[in-house]
């Protein structure tokens, strides 16, 4: 079946470590993108990647790092530089093109991640 | 600056009909999402609106109005199940990204 996987589904790390999260699809889709989603929050861009070897930041990416060497993955990196990294991490992806449907995001079913 | 607005939080009884408000202001907007999350999942697609007016899909309805920069979901026959946060998002074509509401709670009591 195709579809978004994110692995662990919970994540634990001690302060001053760095960790990655991965995100695989098996989609084809072209654009893939990390949010972040605090309790009760809604969801916040952190990176996106419209295309292979290309990506951008979003409105938090201070802190974090990603690459897209490869178009069905999209790791997400938390640098002992983010300040407060314990959240849910969601990562999605879309086709990419077509008009607005075409950015309707698929998402993966997350990892939770807590920092001590 | 881009902004979308909806409650925080609404309670209604199983089996009513419950309207969920999303105002936007966009630039080069084209097109409106509306998703569910339940607690501790992903948010899963419901509807995506492009045209003025209403699209029906079962028990949900999403509408839109461009001019108003305003959409609603609507659900009727509620569910215990339909208790989950409801996202509203709005694609705007010219940073190809989504712009995220911040989610109504919706809380369906017996």
């Amino acid at each position: 079946d195709g579809g978004i996987t994110q692995s662990p589904k919970y994540l634990f790390r001690k302060e001053g470590q760095n960790v990655t999260l991965s995100c695989e699809q098996n989609l084809n889709h072209d654009a893939m993108y990390w949010y972040r989603q605090d309790p009760g929050q809604g969801l916040r861009l952190i990176y996106y990647s419209q295309i292979v070897n290309d990506f951008q930041k979003g409105d938090i990416a201070e802190g974090y790092s990603v690459s897209r060497e490869k178009k069905e993955s999209f790791p997400l990196t938390v640098t002992s530089a983010q300040k407060n990294p314990t959240a849910f991490y969601l990562c999605a992806s879309s086709p990419g093109a077509g008009g607005g449907l075409g950015y309707e995001q698929y998402f993966g079913p997350g990892t939770r991640l807590t920092v001590t | 600056g881009q902004n979308i607005d909806q409650p925080t939080e609404m309670t209604a009884t199983e089996g009513a009909i419950v309207q969920i408000n999303c105002t936007y202001q966009t630039s080069g907007f084209n097109g409106l999402f509306w998703y569910q999350q339940h607690a501790g999942e992903a948010p899963t697609f419901l509807s995506y609106n492009v045209l003025d007016g209403l699209e029906e899909k079962g028990r949900f309805s999403s509408f839109l109005s461009r001019s108003k920069g305003y959409s609603y979901l609507l659900l009727k026959e509620l569910q215990m199940k339909d208790s989950a946060s409801y996202l509203c998002a709005a694609y705007a074509g010219n940073n190809r990204k989504l712009i995220w509401g911040l989610g109504t709670s919706l809380a369906v009591n017996p």
